[in-house]
């Protein structure tokens, strides 16, 4: 069955730390694969997507992931921490065969919370 | 340009109630898929509209519905609420090519009662 796993449901770090939020993956392809971010009370917005090409992408914020195959994971990184990325982040999945797009599996989701 | 927008922002109703909700996706996106979040079950499919036709779909009872317009716009309308339907409900848009981002409005808050 397709699933995404976030092992970590609660994460503290200080600000200026470095920052790492694990997502592993169950697809039957190479999936395409996100990461939202989500504020209180608001929707989710997307930092980063992986699709083909480069296994380390960049996103918005100073947000990185890295897609290592052999693990089916798509972690996400940022070397520094900021007090306004305290939010729950969560890593999706999309099918990589076009028309069916319209279905993201998102995992249970990791919230962050930064110390002063 | 304008982002997704959904209405009500915010519903209360009690059991046995129906209820609308209302997406307005980013012009020119004709597929918008609709979501169910809440703390226990996370991120949940409910289904998706593509040029009107339900193209994809959750595995939520019937209860559960949707449509959408040829400007795009989609409702979905929950029949005989349940306490369990308390949720955030979050709809998303975009023009459905292969990887493309989907774009999240603020999502419509449903308390049942």
């Amino acid at each position: 069955a397709q699933s995404v796993t976030q092992p970590d449901i609660h994460i503290t770090v200080s600000e200026g730390a470095s920052l790492e939020l694990r997502c592993n993956y169950s697809y039957g392809a190479t999936p395409y694969l996100f990461w939202y971010v989500q504020s209180p009370g608001q929707g989710l917005q997307l930092l980063l997507k992986y699709f083909s090409g480069d296994t380390l992408v960049q996103g918005i914020k100073g947000f990185e992931a890295e897609f290592k195959r052999s693990q089916s994971s798509f972690n996400l990184r940022k070397p520094s921490v900021h007090w306004s990325d305290a939010a729950e982040y969560f890593c999706a999945v999309g099918s990589p065969y076009g028309g069916s797009q319209g279905n993201l599996i998102f995992g249970k989701g990791t919230k962050l919370s930064v110390k002063p | 340009k304008a982002g997704v927008t959904q209405t009500p922002r915010y519903l209360i109703k009690t059991r046995g109630q129906q209820v609308t909700l209302s997406c307005s996706p980013i012009s020119g996106h004709r597929s918008v898929s609709w979501y169910q979040q809440t703390p226990g079950q996370g991120l949940q499919f409910l289904f998706e509209y593509f040029s009107e036709t339900q193209r994809n779909k959750g595995n939520f009872p019937g209860r559960f519905s949707g449509r959408q317009f040829s400007n795009s716009r989609s409702e979905m309308n929950v029949s005989t609420l349940e306490l369990g339907d308390s949720a955030l409900y979050l709809c998303a848009s975009s023009f459905r090519q292969a990887g493309d981002e989907q774009f999240f409005g603020p999502g419509t808050r449903l308390t049942v009662l």
